[in-house]
């Protein structure tokens, strides 16, 4: 039990919808991260968030988006979803903005693209 | 060449064994982090390291900041420990993955 809760667990959308994605991290844990896993791949960063701003971001387009909320939430946006945007969506906390601590990570969101 | 290297890919081994996992990275960095990943999805931290070495239970993880590099060690591996092992460096604001090694103990 990491005290981060992802939801949906699994979705299925169209090829052109918009997907919201959500994270609760554990209280106090004021920096998350967004990951994408492909099938068979390691996790690749999306973004980063450090008490509300973004503070880092990997390659990804701006239709990948974020928020990071005052009560520890937070939530991926992905516009105009394109079939390779199917994949596990993994968020992580930790109390570190500098991630020199442990890392908690929720169980992940499935998103397929139809 | 990625930035952080993992070897070996895939490892499978009896029930007993001493497992080792090697990482090396060629970025600066401000911490390494070893995870394992299930069947499924969940990833689980098992250590975060900036110098020296760690241990929990029967895992073992060392880290070389001159060399840059890092090994993950199981001692009298068992079944259950059959997962994903990922390491992962924290550079410039980002956590940078190593593709993982799967490891299988067979009984």
């Amino acid at each position: 039990e990491t005290g981060v809760t992802q939801s949906p667990t699994h979705l299925i959308k169209t090829r052109g919808q918009q997907v919201t994605l959500r994270c609760s991290s554990q209280s106090g844990h004021n920096t998350v991260s967004w990951y994408q896993q492909a099938l068979g791949q390691g996790p690749q960063f999306i973004f980063q968030y450090y008490r509300e701003e973004e503070n880092g971001r990997g390659n990804f387009p701006p239709r990948f988006s974020g928020l990071q909320f005052p009560n520890y939430s937070s939530e991926l946006n992905v516009n105009a979803l394109e079939l390779d945007d199917s994949a596990l969506y993994l968020c992580a906390s930790t109390i570190s903005a500098q991630n020199t601590g442990e890392l908690f990570f929720g169980e992940g969101s499935r998103l397929t693209v139809l | 060449k990625n930035e952080v290297e993992q070897s070996p890919q895939n490892l499978t081994a009896q029930e007993g064994e001493f497992i080792t996992i090697n990482c090396s990275y060629s970025v600066g960095i401000s911490a390494l982090h070893w995870l394992q990943q299930h069947p499924g999805g969940g990833i689980v931290s098992l250590f975060m390291l900036s110098s020296g070495k760690k241990k929990h239970g029967r895992l073992i993880a060392t880290i070389n900041i001159q060399e840059k590099h890092s090994s993950l060690h199981i001692t009298a591996s068992h079944p259950r420990d059959s997962a994903v092992y990922i390491c992962a460096v924290y550079s410039n604001y980002q956590l940078i993955w190593g593709a993982g090694t799967k490891l299988i103990i067979k009984p």
